[in-house]
């Protein structure tokens, strides 16, 4: 069964530390997608990034990295130089191959508050 | 950019009224789905559809089925809505263009249900 842990229900810091979002998954498929959304307080999902099971590369995107880790099952995100427009609420989903990729599995998500 | 409108931002409706949400897309995609968000438990799956007139389980079906019968339109509806099912609905689109099936969701801004 596929599963998406983000243990972190709410972290809070101040304008310009660096923060980590944690994501530890679970799949018995070899062949599988993560992704991180971002929810503002509008409440529309957007997407961050898609990384497939075969790419172990990081991959930044200005003050966004994603550190991917097959060995421990997990795909953080971390925020360099926070700012205020960074508050959001933040998922991480998983996408099997096995499913034909209609079932993405979501975490429960993390609340970023961002102070200024 | 994909365009995802759901026809409501709030509703309020009473325990055993039949309710409807709409969605429509204008991007062409192929897949449409339907998630409920809940605190502390993410995005679940409702109800998806690959093509026009097709619909597939999720994972909490029970409650609900779906119409779809143009392919930018996908309707959730509950039959008889109950307190429980007061939630945030989100619907996503997504396309099969992506080299994979498994391709980001694109949201629309979700339906705040209030059920009394």
């Amino acid at each position: 069964a596929q599963k998406v842990t983000q243990a972190q229900t709410e972290i809070s810091v101040v304008e310009k530390e660096d923060v980590t979002l944690d994501c530890v998954y679970e799949t018995r498929d070899t062949t599988y997608y993560l992704f991180w959304y971002k929810q503002p307080p509008s409440g529309e999902l957007v997407f961050l990034i898609r990384r497939n099971s075969f790419d172990e590369q990081n991959e930044i995107s200005g003050r966004y990295s994603w550190n991917f880790q097959k060995s421990t099952s997990s795909f953080n995100f971390t925020i360099t130089a926070s700012q205020v427009v960074d508050s959001a609420v933040y998922f991480c989903a998983l996408s099997e191959s096995g499913t034909g990729g209609f079932k993405t599995i979501f975490g429960a998500g993390t609340r970023l508050f961002v102070k200024a | 950019d994909v365009k995802v409108t759901q026809s409501s931002r709030y509703l309020v409706k009473r325990t055993g009224e039949k309710v409807f949400l709409e969605c429509v897309q204008d991007m062409d995609h192929e897949n449409m789905f339907w998630y409920r968000q809940d605190p502390g438990l993410g995005l679940r799956l409702i109800y998806f559809s690959y093509d026009v007139k097709m619909k597939e389980k999720g994972d909490i079906p029970e409650g609900y089925s779906v119409s779809r019968e143009k392919k930018e339109r996908f309707s959730l509806i509950l039959e008889s809505a109950s307190t429980n099912q007061t939630s945030m609905y989100l619907c996503a689109s997504s396309t099969v263009s992506w080299g994979s099936y498994n391709s980001p969701l694109h949201f629309g801004n979700g339906t705040r249900l209030t059920v009394t």
